[in-house]
This record gives structure tokens, C-alpha cells and sequence, in this order.
């Protein structure tokens, strides 16, 4: 099947810090979509994003589909910001059924 | 925006009880789904729902599980006799290949 690997596992930001997190797969894709766990388990959808670049606030996102790589940016970041960031990819061969990547550990620190 | 609403946010449940997760689609979406996570897990596909029948499902999604939509708005999960192991945060979705959208999810602790 598929591989979404999520780079970097874990990283730690000072408030107002910028960061790059990357998400490389290894197979054509429908569809990507990037996701934020709060500390509270919650999902909050983020970016439905098979190409191209979309922006939402401080956060931004591109897609390169034919280079297999996503990268979600995050400005000036706030504590609120912390939390789990998941790369989710729904390979061409089957809808709405997602690969999730390990996701990358966030913590924003005042 | 329009949201996958998640009834309850949070649910304990003794082992052996059945219990059923509540989802609220997206109006127009045809296609439904769940996911499970396990604490410190990805999150994992459990099965899709489409025209008021199972699509595909995991090797996860054995008999103790199943699905129903019904009323034509709900999308329920029902896990009849709860393990231990069922313990995990369960995220229901909804589409039509233009996007999914997903809930924010529901905790199950099996105690």
C-alpha cells in the first residue's frame, strides 16, 4: 500500500516562531488532506489540498502531486497551535479510504 | 462551514456492554465513514458506507462491529460486546471525492 511519511516527528517552537512540517508519499493520490489533533484528541480539518496552495490564516499549505510532497506552514505561531498534525492521502485506487502519516508533534512554548 | 458533528465527545463503557457512536454527516455527502485511533496510533480506516451498504472495511471491523445509517441523517457505529482493546478515539467522515470532512471525534474508554 501506499506510505505517507511525516517529517519532522517532533518539534518544538518558541511563540511567534515560524515552521515548515513536510509530508512525502510514495504513490499518485486523489486527494490530500492535512488535519490538527488538539491535545484533546479532537480532529480539526485544516486543508483539503491535492495540489497547489492554499492559505487559511496563519496557516498555509502546497501540494506538489507530481514530486509525491505536501508542506503545511505555520506563521507566527501561538500555544494554541499545539497539538498533533496529521498528512492523511487517499490513494487513486480507493475513495475516501485514507493513509494516515505518524503525524508531527507540535508544542508552541510562551 | 458545514461540520461532521460527533455525539458523544466522550463515552466509558464497562466491557462486554454494547455501545453505539453517534454521527451527523454533512447534508449532501453521499459516502461515510469511520476511522479508529488508538492512543499513540495512526489513524486507521475502519469501513466506508455507501448507498445504505457496507463499501469496504478493514481487517479491524470483524463482527462485533457494525454500521447503519438510519434515519437518513445519522451514520451510527455499534460495537456489541466492548473489549479492552476497543478503547481509542473513533472519527467519523463524510465526502463525495471532491474532500472529506471530518468529525471531531468520539472517545471510547472500555473499563
Amino acid at each position: 500500500g501506499i506510505q505517507v511519511e511525516q517529517s519532522p516527528p517532533d518539534l518544538i517552537l518558541q511563540e511567534g516562531a515560524n515552521s515548515t512540517l513536510r509530508c512525502n508519499f510514495s504513490d499518485s493520490v486523489n486527494n490530500l488532506q492535512w488535519f490538527h489533533q488538539n491535545p484533546w484528541g479532537q480532529l480539526i480539518n485544516l486543508f483539503y489540498i491535492p495540489s497547489g496552495t492554499k492559505q487559511n490564516g496563519r496557516l498555509s499549505a502546497t501540494t506538489v502531486a507530481t514530486e509525491r510532497y505536501s508542506l503545511l506552514y505555520i506563521s507566527s505561531s501561538q500555544t494554541t497551535d499545539s497539538g498533533v498534525y496529521f498528512c492523511a492521502v487517499e490513494p487513486g485506487d480507493s475513495w475516501g479510504k485514507f493513509q494516515f502519516g505518524a503525524g508531527t508533534q507540535v508544542v508552541v512554548t510562551p | 462551514e458545514p461540520e461532521v458533528t460527533q455525539t458523544p465527545s466522550h463515552q466509558v463503557t464497562q466491557m462486554g456492554q454494547e455501545v453505539i457512536l453517534r454521527c451527523v454527516p454533512i447534508s449532501n455527502h453521499l459516502y461515510f465513514y469511520w476511522y479508529r485511533q488508538i492512543l499513540g496510533q495512526k489513524v486507521e480506516f475502519l469501513v466506508s458506507f455507501y448507498n445504505n451498504e457496507i463499501s469496504e472495511k478493514s481487517e479491524i471491523f470483524d463482527d462485533q462491529f457494525s454500521v447503519e445509517r438510519p434515519d437518513g441523517s445519522n451514520f451510527t457505529l455499534k460495537i456489541r460486546s466492548t473489549k479492552l482493546e476497543d478503547s481509542a478515539m473513533y472519527f467519523c467522515a463524510s465526502g463525495y471525492r471532491g474532500g472529506y470532512t471530518f468529525g471531531s471525534g468520539t472517545r471510547l474508554t472500555v473499563v
